[in-house]
């Protein structure tokens, strides 16, 4: 199975901050790349697809990139919404596969 | 507006098998180009993917989970279901149902999610 390594686990930050989460795949899933949003008691919530669509409806400070083995999720200035725990998934497959989560916290 | 609703037994004991259902509104499950899937989520962790069943009923599982895993489908009552069988501690998590789309030979990831159902393996 595909590997999907997240990273920092944890972030803290100050809202206006710009947020970088990293996901790195084992092995190249050119852009099958999705990231997520979730909520603590709340089921994750789409953001991005295809490594740097924006799902219908998300706010355009969120943005996604890379290709391959490499992704990166942006937050241009964190809100006071944004305070959650962000999930990347590959779908390269058949067998989908997340990363272990980085959880946002406040500064 | 599509919907998802897991029910089942909240508790179940190590060895038995645990029985999950999906109940979709808003949408026939058998719709083409719809699959539906479940995932779970062990407490404080993250996310795992456990395997899908296609509109025409067709399944795919995770490799870890094969053996004790059966996803089915009951198109008469839009529903879908889930069971993984000689359960132990390590089960006990969120269980998730949810939606994806594939279209053309490419796929959508999960766009529709259920609230989430917390089920624990205990004696």
């Amino acid at each position: 199975d595909i590997q999907m390594t997240q990273s920092p686990s944890t972030l803290s930050a100050s809202v206006g901050d710009r947020v970088t989460i990293t996901c790195r795949a084992s092995q190249s899933i050119s852009s099958w790349l999705a990231w997520y949003q979730q909520k603590p008691g709340k089921a994750p919530k789409l953001l991005i697809y295809k490594a740097s669509r924006l799902e219908s409806g998300v706010p355009s400070r969120f943005s996604g990139s890379g290709s391959g083995t490499e992704f990166t999720l942006t937050i241009s200035s964190l809100q006071p919404d944004d305070f959650a725990t962000y999930h990347c998934q590959q779908y390269n497959s058949y067998s989908w596969t997340f990363g272990q989560g980085t959880k946002v916290d406040i500064k | 507006q599509l919907r998802l609703q897991e029910s089942g037994p909240g508790l179940v004991k190590p060895s038995e098998t645990l029985s999950l259902t999906c109940t979709v509104s808003g949408r026939s499950i058998s719709s083409s180009s719809n699959y539906w899937a479940w995932i779970r989520q062990p407490p404080g962790k993250g996310l795992d993917w456990i395997g899908s069943v296609s509109f025409s009923g067709s399944t795919y599982y995770n490799k870890s989970l094969q053996s004790r895993v059966t996803i089915s489908m009951d198109t008469s009552k839009d529903q879908f279901s889930l069971k993984l069988s000689s359960v132990t501690a390590a089960d006990t998590a969120v269980y998730y149902c949810a939606r994806y789309l594939c279209t053309d030979g490419v796929c959508y990831p999960l766009d529709y999610w259920g609230q989430g159902t917390l089920v624990s393996v205990s004696s």
